[in-house]
């Protein structure tokens, strides 16, 4: 199965320590997107990335939160001092273009992060 | 600012009959709006596409309808099973950012 893949599944983090959530977009796909949703929300932007570039941000808090999509390698949400409302599921997708033309986005299942 | 509305309460459903979901905007002018499906546990999964000069588009027994004088898409699912009973998500897209989804509306289709 070549689709998003995403880990870990689960990630169970105490207040205070770093989270980091890994992402590889399918094969061939240089556009990846990370949502975030709480239980009976829908999905909430975050960022979109490029390889190598952040293409908007806009979604994304300020603080604690950076993401990045590197040359070689999956992207990664990497969440610094966490606290317990950042617990949620936290998606990321994929597409072999970016949303100019509708091209649809391929999700993985997600990264629940529990935070104690 | 942009808004995008879908019924919050679940809609059931008896199998065999045609499911009606609804997606409003407003504070927006899609060039295209999106139709996923989400199963608890598991990531979105993408449907169907309608772009604004469509008003139409079909796939197996799915609908998608786009008004944008009603900034409104509906998305009907025809001989309706129990194995259709998930959330279902739009997302009208502009192509000048990513995506915005909306929180969804789940279906049950009862047996």
């Amino acid at each position: 199965n070549a689709g998003v893949m995403q880990n870990p599944r689960h990630l169970v983090r105490r207040r205070g320590q770093e989270a980091r959530l890994r992402c590889s977009p399918m094969k061939g796909h240089s556009h990846v997107y990370w949502y975030r949703q709480l239980p009976e929300e829908g999905l909430k932007f975050m960022v979109y990335l490029q390889k190598e570039n952040i293409i908007d941000e806009s979604g994304m808090p300020k603080e604690r939160f950076s993401a990045e999509f590197p040359k070689e390698g999956p992207s990664i949400l990497r969440i610094q001092q966490v606290v317990r409302g950042d617990s949620a599921a936290y998606f990321c997708a994929s597409s072999n273009t970016g949303t100019g033309d509708g091209q649809p986005q391929h999700f993985g299942d997600g990264t629940r992060l529990s935070i104690l | 600012s942009q808004k995008i509305e879908q019924n919050s309460e679940a809609l059931n459903i008896q199998e065999g009959k045609t499911a009606t979901l609804t997606c409003n905007y407003t504070n927006y002018s899609p060039a295209y709006l999106q139709w996923y499906r989400q199963d608890p546990g598991r990531g979105p999964v993408f449907l169907l596409l309608i772009r604004e000069n469509e008003k139409e588009k079909r796939k197996e027994r799915l609908k998608v309808t786009f008004d944008t004088t009603l900034k409104q898409s509906l998305f009907h699912i025809t001989a309706s099973q129990p194995a259709d009973s998930a959330t279902y998500l739009c997302a009208p897209g502009t192509g000048r950012r990513a995506l915005t989804f909306g929180s969804g509306t789940r279906l049950q289709v009862q047996p």
